[in-house]
């Protein structure tokens, strides 16, 4: 199963928005409504912040949104703020022999 | 509160073997699946291995299919991965994460490390 596709990394200033996206094939991103996307800081676990496409776990702020078209999905954050600054991961279902495929990661650099 | 804390990496020769293990506590442990993730040295996350909760049920990613075991024992709330014949690409950070039935995981123990290395 090969890993998603994300960006590198991405860099917006205080206050805007920024887009990650996240392609995989029909296989997994397009097959099902199973994206997830988390949040890492260097030496720190993950964080889930989007599940099932668009849904956010109690306690992430409404800043962060999901969406899916086709193979493609996006975590979209707005009102950017400093301690956005991380790693963003994409992940999805991929069938009941492969389960779980991950993106490469995206930086998010707020300027 | 859920807790996961990994244990059980180290330094270990190439073709050797190492156990982690992952106790839980904070939820009914039996109801879920688990899995574990790892993270190389400067790269990003890899799928490891699922295992559902009553333990009938196992897969793996294809490098690791043959090498490496998943359990776990609902009984002492703990998750196990048995690698063996490891190899330097399984340097890594191995994280055992709490699956939301296909939603994601949505809890992370805070990782051990393992290092392949002679």
């Amino acid at each position: 199963q090969s890993a998603l596709t994300q960006p590198r990394s991405v860099s917006g200033s205080p206050g805007q928005s920024v887009t990650i996206s996240c392609t995989g094939t029909s296989s997994d991103v397009g097959g099902y409504n199973y994206v997830s996307w988390y949040q890492q800081y260097p030496g720190k676990a993950p964080k889930l912040i989007i599940y099932d496409v668009s849904q956010r776990p109690s306690g992430v702020p409404d800043r962060f949104s999901g969406s899916k078209s086709g193979n493609t999905a996006s975590l979209t954050i707005s009102g950017l703020q400093a301690d956005d600054e991380a790693d963003y991961y994409c992940c999805s279902h991929a069938g009941y022999n492969s389960h779980w495929v991950f993106g490469g990661g995206t930086k998010l650099t707020v300027l | 509160e859920v807790q996961l804390v990994e244990s059980g990496g180290g330094l270990v020769q190439p073709g050797g073997s190492l156990r982690l293990s992952c106790g839980v506590s904070g939820f009914t442990f039996s109801s879920y699946e688990m899995n574990w993730v790892r993270q190389a040295p400067g790269k990003g996350l890899e799928w490891v291995s699922y295992i559902n909760g009553i333990g009938s049920n196992m897969d793996y990613e294809d490098s690791v299919k043959g090498r490496f075991t998943v359990s776990r024992d609902n009984a002492k709330n703990s998750l196990y991965l048995q690698m063996n014949s490891l190899r330097a690409e399984d340097t890594a950070v191995y994280y055992c994460a709490r699956e939301r039935q296909t939603s994601g995981f949505d809890n992370w123990g805070q990782g051990t490390l393992v290092t392949v290395s002679s």
